[in-house]
């Protein structure tokens, strides 16, 4: 029941910054859109979650449109650490659904 | 501080066996979720507690169970395992009442094999 939608894959070029873009048509207006990664065999990792202005913190910056249906997330200068899958979420941020919906996600792969 | 501790990490079963799985949230959180991982259905919600009552289950057969402890301790069991429960178990603690989404800090996970 994921309600967004993100490319398969995506490389980036290690220093450049990396653009991964999530369409959220359907998001409400109390929803958030979240961000986690998933690097191979470990748990995911919060990245950084937005309502309707942009957001910045050590990690990326994550860029909402003004109508809120689609979001990118930016890492402003990827390493190969970087590589890994990269999930976009719309969600309350509190509610009774106790949970995370991921979706397939996009996997990015950072290219010396 | 100590992230979400979950053990084993690794853990060989046999068909038709049953498995316990454990998970120690960050102190001081008292939400537990546990979700399934497999290559072809991606991540999957199982179940989520907090002070030792479930509050949500995913849609899985009633083989998977999970418990919470008085200190938070989560355990997931799943029995009469079949070859399709080969997963990454991964556990995810959160405090209540922050904003969920910089709030949820998963584990490792337990990679599970089915032979």
């Amino acid at each position: 029941d994921a309600k967004t939608t993100q490319p398969p894959s995506m490389d980036c070029a290690e220093g450049r910054a990396a653009n991964l873009p999530c369409n959220h048509s359907t998001i409400s207006g109390n929803e958030y859109v979240y961000w986690y990664r998933q690097i191979h065999s470990q748990g995911p990792q919060y990245i950084i979650h937005g309502l309707k202005n942009n957001e910045t913190n050590e990690m990326a910056s994550l860029i909402i449109t003004e109508d809120r249906k689609s979001s990118t997330l930016i890492l402003p200068h990827a390493t190969l650490r970087d590589t890994a899958v990269y999930y976009c979420i719309v969600r309350f941020p509190r509610g009774n659904d106790y949970k995370l919906s991921f979706g397939a996600g996009t996997t990015v792969t950072v290219r010396a | 501080k100590a992230g979400v501790t979950q053990t084993p990490r690794y853990l060989i079963k046999t068909r038709g066996q049953q498995v316990t799985l454990s998970c120690s949230p960050i102190s001081g959180h008292r939400s537990v979720s546990w979700y399934q991982q497999t290559p072809g259905q991606g991540l999957q919600f199982l179940f989520e507690y907090f002070s030792e009552t479930q509050r949500n289950k995913g849609n899985f057969p009633g083989r998977f169970s999970g418990r919470q402890f008085s200190n938070s301790r989560s355990e997931m069991n799943v029995s009469t395992l079949e070859l399709g429960d080969s997963a990454l178990y991964l556990c995810a603690s959160s405090l209540e009442g922050q904003p969920a989404g910089n709030g949820y800090t998963f584990g490792s996970g337990t990679r599970l094999t089915v032979v």
